[in-house]
């Protein structure tokens, strides 16, 4: 069955350290995949994306994500985390022609220390 | 732009209520959706529209019906409510240049 993977359920980082957070997808070929970021009562925002090409993507609010085929991994980091940034964020993916039938992830939610 | 927009925020309904959640949007996407959030599960896809008159079940239909009788609103319906719809739902359209959805900020029901 098709599925996304994410290990970490809560992630708790000091203000300015490296973040990275997991996403693994299970799919016969490469779908295209999505991080996305909740903030607490909010709907969900894009971060970015990833179709085809350089497998290291830019985003949004300083963060990027690199996929690795091999790994089935679509890893999402920030070199140095803000306060600002926790939130929940959930991996994605849609199969090539499904459109709008996103399959997330459960999420991982950051906790930042100051 | 308002984007896309649900209404109410929030609604408690007892078991075996009828309800519409609704969702109206002013980008003139095609494609909307609509997703139920739960604690650990991320946002599992209900129903999907693909334009008006156009519908399709996703992961977790039952329970709910949807319509599309024009390209600005996707309702969803809930016939006889029961505890296990108590969720945070959110509507979504897609820009089908980008991929992109766009999410509207979520309605938060619970069914006692």
């Amino acid at each position: 069955a098709q599925s996304v993977t994410q290990p970490d359920i809560h992630i708790t980082v000091s203000e300015g350290a490296s973040l990275e957070l997991r996403c693994n997808y299970s799919y016969g070929a490469t779908p295209y995949l999505f991080w996305y970021v909740q903030s607490p009562g909010q709907g969900l925002q894009l971060l970015l994306k990833y179709f085809s090409g350089d497998t290291l993507v830019q985003g949004i609010k300083g963060f990027e994500a690199e996929f690795k085929r091999s790994q089935s991994s679509f890893n999402l980091r920030k070199p140095s985390v803000h306060w600002s940034d926790a939130a929940e964020y959930f991996c994605a993916v849609v199969l090539s022609g499904g459109y709008n039938k996103l399959i997330f992830g459960a999420g991982t939610r950051l906790a930042v220390h100051p | 732009n308002a984007g896309v927009t649900q209404t109410p925020k929030f609604q408690v309904l007892k078991t075996g209520q009828s309800m519409t959640l609704q969702c109206a949007q002013d980008m003139n996407h095609e494609y909307m959706s609509w997703y139920r959030q739960d604690p650990g599960m991320g946002l599992r896809l209900i129903h999907y529209s693909v334009g008006a008159g156009i519908t399709d079940q996703g992961e977790v239909p039952n329970g709910y019906n949807v319509s599309r009788s024009t390209t600005e609103d996707f309702p969803l319906r809930l016939l006889s409510a029961a505890p296990s719809q108590t969720s945070v739902y959110f509507c979504a359209t897609l820009d089908r240049s980008s991929y992109e959805q766009y999410f509207g900020p979520g309605t938060r029901l619970t069914v006692t």
